[in-house]
């Protein structure tokens, strides 16, 4: 299996500008995470997914961002309009349970100027 | 917010030393799990430990659990410079509804020494 998988790897965009960050979990896996991970912060969950549907978006700021998963294998977790503070590493994860271990994406680093 | 909270924050040993890093948590718990993140990468399942039992091996992987001062601790014996990188731990709480979901500490960064 090839793993979680996420682009971009990498973004840089200016403040103001719509970000789209992209994810496919691992086949099979039902259950679908966003983190957000800073050095202030450290790893924080943004919106978790059960079977296509949210199951919790309590950590992510709704007036700018949107989750979605539209099918089994893919997500999007948009960013609009992006600011300076959002710069950080956002990973995917995913998981055939929410109690048991999840499986990291390789992470996306997003740098808004 | 974070539920579980490593000590120390940075740990520096040579190869061939045991590494012992800790996990404070606040709430009761359903499991815990143990994390690695080498730089630039996502994290890495290292182990899980359910509240009913004490102690877990894996390799050279050693994780206890003590519910009741709400502490964990992951040991990594005979340390090789592959093992330098952030490890975190994470709880899952116990609290009877169906809303589960990791939370993780902010880590420590273990760095071994050729």
């Amino acid at each position: 299996d090839a793993g979680v998988i996420q682009s971009p790897r990498h973004e840089v965009t200016e403040m103001g500008q719509e970000v789209t960050l992209r994810c496919k979990p691992i086949s099979g896996h039902d259950y679908l995470f966003w983190y957000r991970q800073t050095m202030m912060q450290g790893l924080e969950l943004l919106v978790y997914f059960n079977n296509k549907a949210v199951m919790d978006d309590s950590g992510m700021p709704k007036d700018r961002f949107s989750a979605k998963m539209p099918n089994a294998s893919f997500s999007t977790l948009k960013i609009q309009p992006s600011e300076p503070r959002d710069s950080a590493v956002y990973f995917c994860a995913s998981s055939v349970d929410s109690t048991i271990e999840q499986y990291f994406g390789p992470g996306t680093r997003l740098t808004v100027t | 917010s974070q539920q579980g909270e490593e000590d120390p924050q940075a740990l520096s040993i040579q190869e061939g030393e045991n590494a012992t890093m800790n996990c404070s948590y606040k709430t009761s718990i359903n499991n815990l799990q143990w994390y690695r993140q080498n730089s630039g990468r996502g994290l890495v399942h290292l182990i899980l430990i359910r509240s009913n039992e004490r102690e877990k091996h894996s390799g050279r992987l050693r994780v206890t659990l003590d519910t009741s001062k709400k502490s964990s601790s992951l040991l990594i014996t005979a340390s090789r410079a592959a093992d330098t990188a952030s490890y975190f731990c994470a709880t899952v709480p116990n609290s009877g509804g169906s809303n589960y979901k990791l939370t993780f500490g902010k880590g420590t960064l273990l760095t071994v020494n050729p």
